[in-house]
């Protein structure tokens, strides 16, 4: 079955430092998309960044970046230049879509920004 | 253009009774999901639709079921409520069937007491 784990239920960062949760998945597939989204107070889910697993390269959106190791089965996020809005919690989560569209979430990781 | 539209954002029902939850998608997406989050947890997936047909379901009851209208417009609705089912309701759409790329709406809060 596939799972995911988030071992890091809370992280703290210095404003304008950089910051790396990590992920951990288990799968048999050999295609798939892995994703951060982003999770603040208002509880909206905001999607950070996408990763699909045919694409060697990690992908990379303005200050948030992923080391998608695939052998290892980790796929870690990267804030840098922490911002004050970056806190939230934070969550990975796999894309099973060979049943029906399905995402499957890690427990989240809460981060705070500290001033 | 609007995001994910879900009503109403908090609900308060009573054990028993039964619940029906809106979500519009992004206009153009025609796959709607919806997904239970327990606090503290992650969300977990309850149903998929796609082109006003399931496509794939969670772990639920059979007290959860939903539909999808012609608009892609979709209801989730809960029967015989219990205190467990208290958790906040996420709906998501995507423009493919896979959900490669899924946006989320704020969310119902529903309470059961």
């Amino acid at each position: 079955a596939q799972t995911v784990t988030q071992s890091q239920p809370e992280m703290s960062v210095q404003e304008a430092e950089t910051v790396t949760l990590s992920c951990t998945y288990d799968t048999s597939e050999s295609d798939y998309y892995l994703f951060w989204y982003k999770q603040p107070p208002s509880r909206q889910m905001i999607l950070v960044i996408r990763q699909e697993a045919y694409k060697q390269q990690n992908a990379t959106e303005n200050r948030f970046s992923v080391n998608f190791q695939k052998a290892a089965k980790s796929f870690s996020l990267k804030i840098s230049d922490s911002q004050l809005g970056d806190a939230a919690m934070y969550f990975c989560a796999y894309l099973l879509y060979n049943q029906g569209g399905k995402l499957i979430f890690g427990q989240g990781t809460e981060l705070s920004v500290k001033p | 253009d609007a995001g994910v539209t879900q009503s109403p954002t908090h609900l308060i029902k009573t054990r028993g009774q039964h619940v029906t939850l809106r979500c519009s998608p992004i206009s153009g997406h025609k796959s709607v999901s919806w997904y239970q989050q327990v606090l503290g947890q992650g969300p977990q997936f309850i149903f998929q639709y796609y082109e006003k047909e399931e496509r794939g379901r969670g772990n639920f009851p059979d007290r959860f079921s939903a539909r999808q209208f012609p608009n892609y417009s979709s209801e989730l609705n809960v029967n015989a409520l219990l205190l467990g089912d208290s958790a906040l309701y996420l709906c998501a759409s995507s423009w493919d069937r896979r959900n490669t790329e899924a946006f989320f709406g704020q969310g119902t809060r529903l309470t059961v007491v």
